[in-house]
């Protein structure tokens, strides 16, 4: 079975600031991971994804998140946070092979940016 | 990129009626397709795998008589709430893989929110 675990249901940062959303996940095989944003009354936008190339990934927006295998880590990241950016993320693993694509989300981590 | 579309983006519905929400994948072919729930300030749960010409996959705890699946094309799948109760109002997203590629991720409709009063 595979597991995710956001640190911080919220997390607050000045315009400017730096962006760190926490995601550890259990998996007994090598997972894909996920991270996601969702704005109200919406569905999911993709940010990035890690499917075992470059453990450093970059997505949109300015986000990256770095694979870290040895803490089962998968934190995102953002050097500087715009306004634009409040909204809330989730991290989710994927199974392999033909389950792929069906996920199991983390509890979410709502962001907000202050002036 | 590709596209999945969801309808309607809300309703409302009177308890024990029942609701149909239709999920479409516009420019691609999707053999399987997810159906998840998100209750309020909550996480998504996953309800079912949707699996053209063939029955639902229901996750844990989902009664399969309340929610039918429906998977009849490449493209649409639907899930309808039968006998809705206000304890069913959530928000519903679906989500759709093209089957025809590898390692892609699969794509979510923009959701719909269902009160039923």
């Amino acid at each position: 079975a595979q597991s995710v675990t956001q640190l911080g249901s919220h997390v607050s940062v000045s315009e400017g600031a730096l962006v760190l959303l926490r995601c550890n996940y259990s998996s007994s095989v090598p997972p894909y991971l996920f991270w996601y944003v969702q704005y109200p009354n919406q569905g999911l936008q993709l940010l990035l994804k890690y499917t075992s190339a470059a453990t450093l990934v970059k997505g949109i927006n300015g986000f990256e998140a770095e694979f870290k295998k040895s803490e089962t880590s998968f934190h995102l990241t953002k050097p500087s946070a715009h306004m634009s950016d409040a909204a809330e993320y989730f991290c989710a693993v994927s199974e392999r092979g033909t389950s792929y694509g069906k996920l199991t989300f983390g509890q979410g981590t709502i962001l907000t940016v202050h002036p | 990129g590709a596209v999945v579309s969801q309808h309607p983006s809300w309703v409302i519905c009177k308890s024990g009626t029942s609701v149909k929400i239709e999920c479409r994948s516009l420019d691609f072919q999707a053999t399987t397709m997810f159906w998840y729930r998100q209750f309020p300030k909550q996480s998504l749960m996953l309800m079912a795998t949707s699996n053209e010409g063939s029955k639902a996959t229901y996750e844990q705890g989902v009664e399969k008589d309340k929610f039918l699946i429906n998977h009849a094309s490449l493209t649409l799948s639907t899930l309808t709430v039968t006998s809705a109760h206000p304890e069913d109002s959530s928000f519903y997203i679906c989500s759709a893989r093209d089957q025809g590629l590898k390692n892609t991720e699969a794509f979510f409709g923009q959701g719909t929110r269902l009160t039923v009063v």
